[in-house]
């Protein structure tokens, strides 16, 4: 089946720092990824949506200067957290959508990023 | 209103057992898709199954299955033959309207406990 990577999987860094977060598919191209931010035993709350080569559509209440999302090619998109601040501290999922897959083909998605600001 | 709603707060199934795990869900489009997924404390995001809108048949993978009531708009999980590994969260989810940026909308998930 279709991989996707995120790497890396887990940082500790210190409040004001930025930390970037690389999601990549493996064996597919994907036009389209998404970013979710899920805090314990919650739900994927969906973040941005970004497409190869254009600026990401980030989803109401996420602040885009300070979640910055790069897609700069088929199999590469990253997430970089600016400033970050304890509130940050976050599971990060990225997800990769096949080019060449149907309109409903399922998403795959990357093992998850486990990001904690102190 | 919620998309996706799951209201069972948690689950506890005896091992071998099947459970029903349950989804509604809401939309005024015709064309939509529903999906399933796993997520075990590993975090990981484990596609387990799909049902479209217009598929007539239930979608069945392996153990799993999916009871699909167009009318009540309910597709809930069906797990049979319980095993330990099962014990998971499970996340429905919907995609409305085809397209390369057409999005997931998640429930809030459910938390199965499998008792051996």
């Amino acid at each position: 089946g279709a991989v996707v990577s995120q790497h890396p999987s887990w940082v500790i860094c210190k409040s004001g720092t930025s930390v970037k977060i690389e999601c990549r598919s493996l064996d597919f191209q994907a036009t389209t990824m998404f970013w979710y931010r899920q805090f314990p035993k919650q739900s994927l709350m969906l973040m941005a949506t970004s497409n190869e080569g254009s600026k990401a559509t980030y989803e109401q209440g996420v602040e885009k200067d300070k979640f910055l999302i790069n897609h700069a090619s088929l199999t590469l998109s990253t997430l970089t957290v600016t400033s970050a601040h304890p509130e940050d501290s976050s599971f990060y999922i990225c997800s990769a959508r096949d080019k060449g897959g149907g309109p409903y083909n399922e998403q795959f998605f990357g093992p998850g990023t486990r990001l904690t600001v102190l | 209103a919620q998309k996706i709603t799951q209201t069972q707060p948690g689950m506890f199934v005896q091992e071998k057992e099947a459970v029903t795990l349950d989804c509604t869900y809401d939309t005024s489009d015709q064309s939509y898709g529903l999906f399933w997924y796993k997520q075990p404390s590993s975090g990981e995001m484990i596609f387990l199954i799909y049902q479209g809108s217009y598929d007539e048949q239930n979608a069945t993978e392996g153990r799993y299955s999916l009871n699909f009531q167009k009318a009540r708009k309910s597709a809930n999980l069906v797990i049979s033959a319980s095993q330990l590994g099962d014990s998971a969260m499970y996340f429905c989810a919907m995609r409305e309207r085809a397209g390369a940026n057409s999005k997931l909308t998640f429930g809030k998930g459910i938390t199965l406990s499998v008792r051996p």
